[in-house]
């Protein structure tokens, strides 16, 4: 079965400063791996996946087999930065539809 | 182009009543999955439907079921309410259901009184 670790709750940091959101996951095949965001009174939406290797909004994420992690990462913080950031993985194979959710971190960037 | 809708928003139910969600998923997408959210156990898949099959389901009781309609329409029904019901349900659709971006509705909110 696949786990998904985000290993902190809360996270603070102060504008432009660095953040990292962790992400660890277990799961002996190849998943795909994706980051959601949760703004304030909005849906859920997609932030960035693996396969795409894009940078959104000044994120970047790096698959680390190896390390079997996920993590989150964005140079210089904004205040807008500050939401709910869920980790997911899909198993493939007949997964269809499934995303296997971390707890989320809570961002806050203060001014 | 319209995002993932569903109706009701929000609705407040009694113990043992029955409750149906609906939801429309974006245009040409045929995958739609349901989830629960809760705060002591996250985000829970509850199963997935493609061309109105079911093809995965979580681990949920059989309390909870769902189906989809020929346009991709779904719907899902949740029999005997308990209190622990209460929850976010949210609806995603996809393409395939199967690797590509999975897109999420805004959710109905259940209360169970």
């Amino acid at each position: 079965a696949q786990r998904v670790t985000q290993p902190e709750k809360l996270l603070s940091v102060f504008k432009g400063a660095p953040v990292e959101l962790k992400c660890n996951y277990s799961y002996s095949g190849s998943p795909e791996l994706f980051w959601y965001v949760q703004y304030s009174r909005q849906r859920l939406q997609l932030l960035l996946r693996h396969i795409s290797r894009e940078s959104i909004k000044g994120f970047t994420a790096d698959l680390n087999k190896g390390e079997t992690s996920f993590h989150l990462k964005k140079p210089f913080a904004q205040e807008e930065d500050s939401a709910m950031y869920y980790c997911a993985l899909n198993a493939g194979g007949t997964s269809y539809g499934k995303l296997t959710f971390g707890q989320g971190t809570i961002l806050t960037v203060h001014p | 182009k319209a995002g993932v809708t569903q109706t009701p928003r929000y609705l407040i139910k009694t113990r043992g009543q029955q409750v149906t969600l609906s939801c429309s998923p974006i245009s040409g997408h045929r995958s739609v999955s349901w989830y629960q959210q809760t705060p002591g156990q996250g985000l829970q898949f509850l199963f997935e439907y493609f061309s109105e099959t079911q093809r995965n389901k979580g681990n949920f009781p059989g309390r909870f079921s769902g189906r989809q309609f020929s346009n991709s329409r779904s719907e899902m029904n949740v029999s005997t309410l308990e209190l622990g019901d209460s929850a976010l349900y949210l609806c995603a659709s996809s393409f395939t259901g199967l690797g590509d971006t999975i897109y999420f509705g805004e959710g109905s909110w259940l209360t169970v009184v």
